[in-house]
């Protein structure tokens, strides 16, 4: 069955350090996504992308956030200057289709560690 | 901003009873889905819901999509150990493909 692969699983940064969480969408899906998951809390969505643009963002994917599909297949979420409440795990979702019938599947995320 | 809230925020059962949980917003959805996260793991989806009213069943779980469009619960039946987990609604409202999470029901089942 087609899944969301995500890498590294757990990444561990020194705070103000640049870091670049990889997600590979499933192969004939057009719609991006990342979400957040601070510990112990639900999972907050941060960013969609489609046709190589962001769809619409939260207040949490400010200016040290971006994401880019560099090629046919990756998707990468940048974080500029990590900073301690950067701490959380990271989801990659994708879907084949936009609004009323998008389902989005994810992958088993990337743990990131700001120290 | 939209919230959706959970409840039970957990729940404690014996394999073999069945569980409710529900979630509920004071803002309208026009699609409700259930998804499963186990530990380590990311969210997996259970059931989609598009339509006010909609009951669908997938295998020993069944949701409902509720008439006002601002709640939706999910029954299991007949727990086993591996429906351990946590249960998470998420809606989306009309024009967007953001999903809003509801706020989780931490599900332990024993034998």
């Amino acid at each position: 069955e087609p899944e969301v692969t995500q890498t590294p699983s757990h990444q561990v940064t020194q705070m103000g350090q640049e870091v670049i969480l990889r997600c590979v969408p499933i192969s004939n899906h057009l719609y991006f996504y990342w979400y957040r998951q601070i510990l112990g809390q639900k999972v907050e969505f941060l960013v969609s992308f489609y046709n190589n643009e962001i769809s619409e963002k939260s207040e949490i994917f400010d200016d040290q956030f971006s994401v880019e599909r560099p090629d046919g297949s990756n998707f990468t979420l940048k974080i500029r200057s990590t900073k301690l409440e950067d701490s959380a795990m990271y989801f990659c979702a994708s879907s084949d289709k936009g609004f009323a019938k998008n389902i989005q599947y994810f992958g088993a995320g990337t743990r990131l560690s700001v120290l | 901003g939209q919230q959706l809230n959970q409840s039970p925020q957990s729940m404690f059962i014996q394999e073999g009873e069945d569980v409710s949980m529900n979630c509920t917003s004071s803002s309208i959805f026009n699609t409700w889905l259930w998804y499963k996260q186990e530990p380590g793991e990311g969210p997996v989806l259970l059931i989609a819901l598009y339509k006010a009213g909609e009951l669908t069943s997938n295998g020993r779980l069944t949701a409902q999509f509720g008439i006002t469009r601002k709640d939706s619960f999910l029954n299991i039946s007949a727990s086993i150990p591996s429906d351990v987990g946590i249960y998470f609604c998420a809606g989306r409202t009309y024009n967007t493909d953001k999903l809003i999470f509801g706020t989780g029901t931490r599900l332990q089942v024993f034998p």
